[in-house]
């Protein structure tokens, strides 16, 4: 059983380059999310989905965005990347809300 | 904008003592979940907890949930180096799935 699964764990980006964070989860969670991690910040909800179809912004939706077209995929699309994205990003999943999985980890440079 | 405030933000201590983190706010949670954060890795749930003033125990760590459900502790009894780690409270305040996480308490255990 993987749980949630993200790739790719390492990047490197210029400034105004773009890319997709994948993420995927085998456990039919309903509920996905995308964080990003910044030093003694905790966690910020980027986006959120309730469902395939579904989805809707967090505290800090500005530069990305995503798409949930299966219950199992969850990407994030970086659109003309800034040093201000430099962050480790977490995708996870939780069925009804109650106790998240999280992937391990994207770590984002961009330079 | 709802806050979760964890304090201490560091705790050193050696081997064998106790400690108490803190994690308060001024809204009331549905729902509050510890979780565990290793280097390079993704937060582990540790435990959720639902009702006020519920108590919950793994092992050497002890879980309460505020009467007023705006508060929560983690105590750990005789702590090992093994529980060195970043730790997280996370918070749904209108029980949509969404946490608010704090901003960490990053605990250190020396042998």
């Amino acid at each position: 059983n993987a749980g949630v699964t993200q790739t790719p764990k390492f990047r490197i980006l210029k400034i105004g380059q773009s890319m997709t964070l994948q993420c995927t989860q085998d456990m039919n969670h309903n509920y996905m999310y995308w964080y990003r991690q910044d030093p003694g910040m905790g966690l910020k909800l980027i986006y959120y989905s309730v469902g395939a179809g579904i989805t809707d912004k967090g505290e800090v939706p500005n530069g990305y965005n995503v798409s949930r077209s299966t219950t199992e995929d969850f990407p994030l699309r970086l659109e003309l990347a800034a040093p201000s994205q430099t962050s480790v990003y977490f995708c996870a999943s939780s069925f009804g809300g109650r106790g998240y999985t999280f992937g391990s980890g994207t770590r984002l440079t961009v330079v | 904008t709802q806050l979760l405030e964890q304090s201490p933000q560091f705790l050193s201590i050696q081997e064998g003592e106790n400690l108490t983190v803190y994690c308060n706010s001024s809204s009331v949670f549905s729902s509050l979940q510890w979780y565990r954060q290793e280097p390079g890795e993704g937060p582990v749930l540790l435990v959720t907890v639902v009702t006020g003033g519920e108590v919950k125990k793994l092992k050497r760590l002890t879980f309460q949930f505020g009467d007023a459900r705006k508060d929560s502790s983690l105590h750990i009894t005789a702590a090992q180096p093994g529980d060195t780690g970043l730790y997280l409270c996370a918070g749904d305040s209108s029980n949509t799935g969404k946490l608010i996480f704090g901003q960490g308490t990053t605990l250190q255990v020396k042998p």
